[in-house]
């Protein structure tokens, strides 16, 4: 039973430019949620998504973007990559009705030089 | 206001030892709070949860407190190993909304 499957592993982008991180959720799951983790932090809520929607959102710029494909998969875009924007991003998948039981994948770790 | 405060920041604990981590909350919407455990290179991997309307929960080697009127909870790692040697984050969720809030992590040694 695959888990939470990310890509790229890693990424370097250059400031000004856009990216775009790819999630498929776990077998079953329909919900997910990416986060932003610094390095030495602890992961920061972007935003969350079900049923092709995003449902919540946290306290991230426009330039953050995200979508979620009938097959449940996500893609998280940023445009405008600044320096600040280096850090592992994680996606988090969970079912329906089941809210508290979140899958994390190991992560993309984009660098911006 | 959404916040988890979590300490100590670094912790190192002899082989055998109890390891201790302790969180505090002031949001009292907060209906979940789960531990995590991240090893380098990997995502967090739920630990063990707790509900506010219980004061302990004990998982094998790994024990939650919570204490609902000090706003405070805490993981025990009882008989800890060099295995454990990663880093934990607490976390709660507001009712209703899915969305996990962290703390800043503890990153934990266990010497042999």
């Amino acid at each position: 039973d695959a888990g939470v499957t990310q890509s790229p592993t890693h990424l370097i982008k250059t400031r000004g430019q856009q990216v775009t991180l790819r999630c498929s959720p776990k077998s079953g799951h329909d919900t997910v949620s990416w986060y932003q983790q610094a390095l030495g932090q602890g992961p920061q809520f972007i935003f969350q998504y079900y049923e092709e929607e995003e449902r919540q959102r946290g306290n991230f710029p426009d330039r953050f973007s995200g979508h979620q494909f009938p097959n449940y998969s996500s893609e998280l875009n940023v445009n405008a990559l600044l320096l600040g924007d280096s850090a592992l991003y994680l996606c988090a998948s969970s079912r329906t009705g089941n809210d508290y039981g979140y899958t994390f994948g190991s992560g993309t770790r984009l660098t911006v030089v | 206001q959404q916040q988890v405060k979590q300490s100590p920041q670094s912790l190192i604990v002899q082989k055998g030892g109890i390891s201790i981590i302790n969180c505090a909350y002031e949001n009292t919407a907060f209906d979940y709070f789960p531990w995590y455990q991240q090893f380098p290179g990997k995502g967090p991997a739920l630990l063990i949860a707790i509900r506010p309307d219980v004061s302990e929960k004990k998982e094998g080697r790994f024990t939650i407190s919570f204490n609902k009127s000090a706003k405070q909870f805490s993981l025990h790692i009882m008989d800890s190993q060099p295995g454990d040697s990663a880093t934990y984050f607490c976390a709660a969720i507001p009712g209703n909304t899915g969305k996990l809030i962290f703390g800043q992590g503890t990153t934990l040694q266990v010497k042999p």
